[in-house]
């Protein structure tokens, strides 16, 4: 079974400049997490997609972040404009059954995001 | 409360030797406690999971000790190896909800040779 898919793998981008990224979740996984992963930190979700629809987007910087995933499978998550802040590596993740069961969130590569 | 504490930052474990990482939680609404590993470069994966019904939980070299009344929840590996080096992050969450996952500040492990 293929993993969780996420590209770019490393993006160096100006402040005030915009950047986005892509994520494919495993076959068949109705869940879908953004979490941010600030340098000695642990992961902090951003946004959770069950299917196309968001059920938690309370940690995630409105004004300047934004995610969508259509029909229900790839996501994409936007910044504009990017802070010397956003620096970290943006990971997504997938889960089957969200709240039931084991719960497992199965983790992509990430990417990881450098502001200059 | 949602925030998840971790001890220690780093930790450093000669091989063979036990290592031992500690979380304490907050709120008590949480009832799933995965520990995940991450190496680097790469993303976390789930390593051993227990819901606060069971006070041990043992998978290979892997054991989660777990003490409802204290809010605390450990992870111990045994006979620790070269291979064990990783950054470890304990979470939790709230299974009947949306299960967004509340993550710790992670341990990095070093296993010397």
């Amino acid at each position: 079974e293929a993993g969780v898919a996420q590209s770019p793998r490393y993006k160096i981008i100006e402040k005030r400049q915009s950047v986005a990224f892509w994520c494919n979740p495993i076959s068949g996984h109705a869940t879908l997490y953004w979490y941010q992963q600030i340098l000695g930190q642990g992961p902090k979700l951003l946004i959770q997609f069950q299917n196309n629809g968001v059920v938690d987007d309370s940690q995630l910087p409105k004004d300047r972040f934004s995610a969508e995933r259509l029909k229900g499978v790839d996501s994409t998550l936007k910044i504009q404009p990017a802070k010397l802040e956003d620096s970290a590596v943006y990971l997504c993740a997938s889960s089957n059954r969200p709240g039931q069961g084991s719960n497992e969130q199965f983790f992509g590569p990430g990417t990881r995001l450098t502001v200059l | 409360q949602q925030q998840v504490k971790q001890s220690p930052q780093s930790l450093i474990v000669q091989k063979g030797g036990i290592s031992i990482i500690n979380c304490a939680y907050e709120n008590t609404a949480f009832d799933y406690f995965p520990w995940y590993q991450q190496f680097p470069g790469k993303g976390p994966a789930l390593l051993i999971a227990i819901r606060p019904d069971v006070s041990e939980k043992k998978e290979g070299r892997f054991t989660i000790s777990f003490n409802k009344s204290a809010k605390q929840f450990s992870l111990h590996i045994m006979d620790s190896q070269p291979g064990d080096s990783a950054t470890y992050f304990c979470a939790a969450s709230i299974a009947g909800t949306a299960s967004k996952l509340t993550f710790g500040t992670g341990t990095r492990l070093q296993v010397t040779l």
